[in-house]
């Protein structure tokens, strides 16, 4: 079974407007970190947000902010006021337990348009 | 601070040569990954060194790949002999403890294709 999937191959969204990347996880461990990283063209992995299995709070960094609904096990990522350069892949990613190894989903590309 | 580094950027190899990939993570990063990104897909843990000792190269395809990171610092992904499978783009990254628990930082990678 996949670890981590992430159903949007696309998104597009508007200049200004707020978009929500999905990823849902799979994992029997109680200890893991979820993980959101941007790619742009230019290949480069880009860390954006994080959030522990045991944080109460929903993280968020600036624009972007992470809804994580535990029971689901799902932690979708919410860019808020699109900007034309958020145009890139974006990728979750899982670490487990005490692991530092990171499991990544095949990402969503993303398009801003003006 | 610098980030890290990875060379060549980019390589075309004919199937059957060999190639190495150079890294060099950020400095006091005890932790240095390799992954293999295939087009159209997420990157793929090959191996993990902490220091220069492996701790994760349960996905390295060893009868073709291998890796090494004397001294600790730098590290070189080698493969011999290459498959028209292994085109890729292959990414270093390195870790340390901070704030977000084991946040690894990427290189820009090396884009391979074999033909």
């Amino acid at each position: 079974a996949q670890k981590i999937t992430q159903t949007q191959p696309g998104m597009f969204v508007q200049e200004k407007e707020a978009v929500t990347l999905d990823c849902t996880y799979d994992t029997s461990d109680q200890s893991y970190g979820l993980f959101w990283y941007k790619q742009p063209s230019s290949g480069e992995m880009i860390f954006l947000i994080y959030q522990g299995s045991y944080d109460e709070q929903n993280a968020t960094e600036g624009r972007y902010s992470l809804n994580f609904q535990k029971a689901r096990k799902s932690a979708n990522l919410v860019i808020s006021a699109s900007q034309l350069g958020d145009s890139a892949m974006y990728f979750c990613a899982m670490r487990e337990g005490g692991s530092e190894k990171l499991v990544f989903g095949k990402g969503t590309k993303l398009t801003v348009n003006p | 601070e610098a980030g890290v580094a990875q060379s060549p950027r980019y390589k075309i190899i004919e199937k059957r040569q060999s190639v190495a990939f150079w890294c060099n993570p950020i400095s006091g990063h005890a932790t240095l990954y390799w992954y293999q990104q295939i087009l159209g897909q997420g990157p793929k843990l090959l191996i993990q060194f902490q220091n220069n000792g492996v701790v994760d190269d349960s996905q390295l395809p060893k009868d073709r790949f291998s890796a090494e990171r004397l001294k600790g610092v730098d590290s070189t992904l080698k493969i011999q002999p290459a498959k028209l499978e292994d085109s890729a783009v292959y990414l270093c990254a390195s870790s340390y403890q901070s704030t977000v628990p084991y946040e690894q930082y990427f290189g820009p990678g090396t884009r391979l294709t074999v033909t």
